[in-house]
């Protein structure tokens, strides 16, 4: 069964710290792997996107790591902000129009 | 060039009424999603359309459900007799082809 798994299921950092949050996948086939930003009450917005052949890719404070081998993927927030305060959603698509999202990580980010 | 726009945000229905949600696409965008997320839980994949045709509507519950996206205006999700487990926020999300999917707000269905 194709799964996404997220962890930490929450995480709470003071501002101006780093996190790392996590994901595994079964997905297969795999076409890309996506991180979404979801803010409460809003919409999943897209924060990067990644092919099989892709390691790494950055947008600002983000940046995104895969291992297509051992189906992983990981989002490094730098230097973070109340503004991060969201969850953030890792979604896998299994061909170029399915996506399987992962239950997320809701990060919260205290002053 | 506005986002992805859907409404109602807020839907109340008591069990038995019928809601209906609509979704408008991205300007150009012609592929339309449409996703539930209950509480506490991922977005589940309901239903992917092209303008008048269902594309693949693998995760639309085979009763009750309907989604259409016509020629002309937006594209709307019908449920029929809803229930208090319809309660969810549901998603559409638009793209032009295979392409990232920009999503809409949404609209927080609430069955009494």
């Amino acid at each position: 069964k194709n799964q996404v798994e997220q962890s930490p299921q929450s995480l709470i950092i003071l501002e101006g710290k780093n996190c790392t949050l996590q994901c595994n996948y079964t997905v297969s086939p795999f076409s890309n792997l996506r991180w979404y930003k979801q803010d409460t009450g809003r919409g999943p917005v897209s924060l990067t996107i990644m092919t099989f052949s892709e390691n790494t890719k950055s947008n600002g404070r983000y940046t995104a790591t895969l291992d297509a081998d051992t189906k992983q993927s990981s989002l490094h927030i730098t230097a973070s902000q109340l503004s991060d305060s969201a969850s953030y959603i890792c979604v896998v698509s299994e061909n170029t129009d399915k996506l399987i999202f992962g239950t997320g990580t809701r990060l919260q980010v205290f002053p | 060039n506005a986002g992805v726009m859907q409404n109602p945000r807020h839907l109340v229905r008591r069990r038995g009424q019928e809601a209906r949600l609509r979704c408008s696409p991205m300007k150009g965008h012609s592929h339309v999603y449409w996703y539930r997320q209950l509480p506490e839980e991922g977005l589940k994949f309901m239903v992917y359309l092209q303008k008048e045709n269902i594309i693949d509507e693998s995760g639309m519950p085979k009763e009750r459900f309907s989604a259409e996206f016509p020629k002309e205006g937006p594209s709307i999700l019908r449920i029929q007799q809803v229930v208090r487990g319809d309660s969810a926020a549901y998603f559409c999300a638009s793209a032009q082809g295979a392409d990232t999917q920009y999503f809409g707000p949404g609209t927080r269905l609430t069955v009494l």
